[in-house]
Formats: C-alpha cells, sequence, structure tokens
C-alpha cells in the first residue's frame, strides 16, 4: 500500500486567501484524522471522522476551518479565509480501527503571508 | 483536561551513550503508543504497550507501561545517529481518544 497521501506537500498563500488540503487514506481503514503541528503547541488533533462520519470537532480552531470527508478514500480540509497563525504543518492520517495505530501522511507545510 | 507530560523536551548526546525518555500523566490509559518522526515526514509508530508493567524491546530500544497504566519510559542503549527525531508518546483514554505528548527532540552526535 502507498500509506497516507497528503497533497499539496507545501502550501504558500496570501492571508485571506482559501486553502484547501487532501488526504487519501489508507484503503480499508475506517477512521481519518487532521492533525495541526507547531512548534509551539505541538501535535493538535482537530477533527476525526469514523466511516467517514465526522465523530469529534471540537479541536477545530474557528469556524474559517471546516473538515469533509465525501467518501472512505478522500478528505479535505479547508480554511477560509486563512491567516498567519495557521502556519503549522498539518497531517492526516488514518487507523484501521477508531483509535487504534495510527497512519501518518507526510505532511503539508502550509506559509500563510 | 487530561495531560501526558514528556520529558525531557530535548536532548541532546553523543554517539553511544544511553538515555531515557519518560512520559507522564495522573491518568489511566488503556493502552501507550511511542512514535518516532523524523524532519519532514509524519510520525511513525515504534510501539504500542497495552499491559501495566508490560516491557518491550525493539532492538536497543527498551519502552515500559507503569504498573499502573500512568506512565511510560523509553531507553535507547548506545544511541546512534540514526537515532536522532522527536520521539512521541500517545495515551489511548477511556473515551478511544488518543492523548498525545508534546514530544522529546533527541540529537545524538557523531
Amino acid at each position: 500500500d502507498a500509506g497516507v497521501i497528503q497533497s499539496p506537500r507545501h502550501e504558500v498563500t496570501e492571508m485571506g486567501q482559501e486553502v484547501t488540503l487532501r488526504c487519501k487514506p489508507i484503503s480499508g481503514h475506517n477512521s481519518l484524522f487532521w492533525y495541526r503541528q507547531t512548534m509551539m503547541r505541538g501535535l493538535e488533533l482537530l477533527i476525526y471522522f469514523n466511516n467517514n462520519v465526522p465523530i469529534d470537532d471540537s479541536g477545530m480552531p474557528e469556524d474559517r476551518f471546516s473538515a469533509k470527508m465525501p467518501n472512505a478514500s478522500f478528505s479535505t480540509l479547508k480554511i477560509q479565509p486563512s491567516e498567519p497563525r495557521d502556519s503549522a504543518v498539518y497531517f492526516c492520517a488514518s487507523s484501521p480501527f477508531l483509535n487504534t495505530e495510527a497512519f501518518f501522511g507526510q505532511g503539508t507545510r502550509l506559509t500563510v503571508v | 483536561t487530561q495531560l501526558l507530560e514528556q520529558s525531557p523536551q530535548f536532548l541532546s548526546i553523543q554517539e553511544g551513550e544511553n538515555l531515557t525518555v519518560y512520559c507522564n500523566s495522573s491518568s489511566v490509559f488503556s493502552s501507550l503508543q511511542w512514535y518516532r518522526q523524523e524532519p519532514g515526514e509524519g510520525p511513525v509508530l515504534l510501539v504500542t504497550v497495552v499491559t501495566g508493567g508490560e516491557v518491550k524491546k525493539l532492538k536497543r530500544l527498551t519502552f515500559q507501561f507503569g504498573d499502573a497504566r500512568k506512565d511510560s519510559s523509553l531507553h535507547i542503549t548506545a544511541a546512534q545517529p540514526g537515532d536522532t527525531g522527536l520521539y512521541l508518546c500517545a495515551g489511548l483514554d477511556s473515551n478511544y481518544q488518543l492523548i498525545w505528548g508534546a514530544g522529546t527532540k533527541l540529537i545524538i552526535k557523531p
């Protein structure tokens, strides 16, 4: 299996622009997680899905953030409008079952200028 | 709020030395996972410990889960430059949520 695939790897955008991050989980995995990692705050869980249904989005920082999982093989995390403080590495991870071993993608490094 | 505290936050040692990284909480976890993250990559699972007092070995790495399942340690023997990375612990709580530590940044100098 190719593992969790995220795109793009790097994104530089101007403040106020919409940003969409994409994730393809490992085939057959039932759970998908979106994380944000910064030096200051470490790894933070933003939202997770189980069987394509959002279970807990309490980690989403603001209404500017939204996530969807239209099918078992694709998820998006959208930030609209983006702000400089959103700059971070965003990881997608998938698990065979809820909160068993997490397999992480390589991340998207987002820079908002 | 559940917390998982890792210590030290940063460790830089010479090749060949031994080290221990700690992960502590006041909460009980049903299991605890250790991950290693290299620059530009996502975290990769090293081991999961489930039973209180459990010890698992992965070559030069020894992982232990506390008897009360509130703490864990990672001991590396004869560290090598390839061990360099960010080590993260994550505990699975009663709500099946993974609680993450802030990580220990380890640098092994040749």
